[in-house]
């Protein structure tokens, strides 16, 4: 699977919308791009995935660039709950016995 | 949504005895669960690939016969940390995928080896 580089903290003002960059240039073109997030001692938390298209949920957007070399994660009103880690993470998406490699990911911290 | 249930939350055991920690899927069946460890500060690192009926695949310098693993039906996986230390102590996170995108991770355990 293609490697991911996040920054290794941010902050955010709550409220405000907190846009987390994660750059996977060696991304193949038959790899997804998934975001996790990990609120303290607890396991990983699912937020969205995606394979080209923007997507978009009820938690978070999804923003591919064009040549699928770099995604943002975007939380559009952030807020307290939402520190956590976050984690980007590229894999082949065919069958469930493919398995999730983590990298260090982005802490981020929201800011009352 | 997918749930994926683990326990315990959190065991302390005596250095030298083994310790077992379940992980189940809920309401979906899953032929393959994955096993991470994760010490303070530090991402989450794969143990082991556990697949239903068959034998577990061990990540590199993770020791079989430490860390075992038994996936004998489609919604259960044990993980038993055998002649456990003090250096066993750590965060242990199960998952599993219902289908092929998206994988549920379990809440996690917590292990104290005294």
């Amino acid at each position: 699977d293609a490697k991911t580089t996040q920054p290794p903290s941010m902050d955010c003002a709550e409220g405000r919308a907190a846009n987390l960059p994660c750059n996977h240039s060696t991304i193949s073109g038959n790899e997804y791009v998934y975001w996790y997030r990990q609120i303290h001692s607890q396991g990983p938390q699912y937020i969205i995935h995606g394979l080209k298209n923007n997507e978009t949920n009820e938690m978070a957007s999804l923003i591919i660039t064009e040549d699928r070399k770099s995604s943002t994660l975007i939380l559009p009103h952030a807020t307290l709950r939402d520190t956590a880690v976050y984690y980007c993470i590229v894999r082949v998406a065919n069958f469930g016995n493919e398995k999730l490699t983590f990298g260090t990911g982005t802490r981020l911290t929201i800011i009352p | 949504g997918a749930v994926v249930s683990q326990h315990p939350s959190r065991v302390i055991c005596k250095s030298g005895t083994s310790v077992k920690i379940e992980c189940r899927s809920l309401d979906f069946q899953a032929t393959t669960m994955f096993w991470y460890r994760q010490f303070p500060k530090q991402s989450l690192m794969l143990m082991a690939t556990s697949n239903e009926g068959s034998k577990a695949t061990y990540e590199q310098g993770v020791e079989k016969d430490k860390f075992l693993i038994n996936h004998a039906s489609l919604t259960l996986s044990t993980l038993t940390v055998t002649s456990a230390h003090p250096e066993d102590s750590s965060f242990y996170i199960c998952s599993a995928a219902e289908g092929s995108v998206v994988y549920t991770f379990g809440s996690g355990t917590r292990l104290t080896v005294v």
